[in-house]
């Protein structure tokens, strides 16, 4: 059973700080790695796919980073928005991209105005 | 372009009976997943399907089944409900492999 782990669980943050969070998964076998924003009442939107070490990708004022040798993610917000408030998942995916994704349970953001 | 469309949104069963949701994905996408969330959990995957064939399978038992059609079209059916089967369940499509468009899932509550 492949293991992903967010951290931290939940977090709250005043609007106009940035932030960041992490999402640590197996080093081995890696295929890619999934960001969606579930915003509440809302479907899983994603955000990017990672497949390369060293990959950063960004999005207005997300962005990710990428390092598959220690199997770890890790996701940025630059001057948090009310509108940003969300859970954020991140997905693992292995074995040559034939395994399904394995998801951790998220990060809950919550902005404070 | 329409999005994932899951159907039905809310279900009530009662214990022992069984269950089918359907999910039409975004037109041309042939990759079908199923994901059932429960709380304190995450997104747990179920199955995956491409081109009507079952692509591979999570740690589920074999109450829950699947299916997907010629026209992409996905089913899942899950029998002899029991009262932990009470869940959000999200299908999600997909071209191959690339980023999930998730549906906003049918809600199933077991009684």
């Amino acid at each position: 059973i492949l293991n992903v782990e967010q951290s931290p669980q939940s977090l709250h943050v005043q609007e106009g700080d940035s932030t960041n969070f992490t999402c640590s998964f197996p080093s081995s076998n890696f295929y890619a790695l999934h960001w969606y924003r579930w915003e509440t009442a809302k479907s899983p939107e994603a955000l990017f796919v990672m497949t390369l070490n060293g990959d950063e990708k960004k999005k207005g004022r997300i962005s990710a980073t990428l390092n598959t040798k220690e199997g770890y993610s890790y996701l940025y917000i630059k001057g948090s928005q009310p509108e940003d408030s969300a859970t954020y998942l991140c997905a693992f995916r292995s074995g040559g991209g034939a395994d399904g994704l394995t998801f951790g349970k998220g990060t809950h953001l919550i902005i404070q105005p | 372009k329409a999005g994932v469309t899951q159907t039905p949104r809310y279900l009530i069963k009662t214990r022992g009976q069984q269950v089918t949701l359907s999910c039409s994905p975004i037109s041309g996408h042939r990759s079908v997943s199923w994901y059932q969330q429960t709380p304190g959990q995450g997104l747990q995957f179920l199955f995956e399907y491409f081109s009507e064939t079952q692509r591979n399978k999570g740690n589920f038992p074999g109450r829950f089944s699947g299916r997907q059609f010629s026209n992409s079209r996905s089913e899942m059916n899950v029998s002899t409900l029991e009262l932990g089967d009470s869940a959000l369940y999200l299908c999600a499509s997909s071209l191959v492999q690339t980023e999930a468009f998730f549906g906003q899932g049918t809600r199933l509550t077991v009684v």
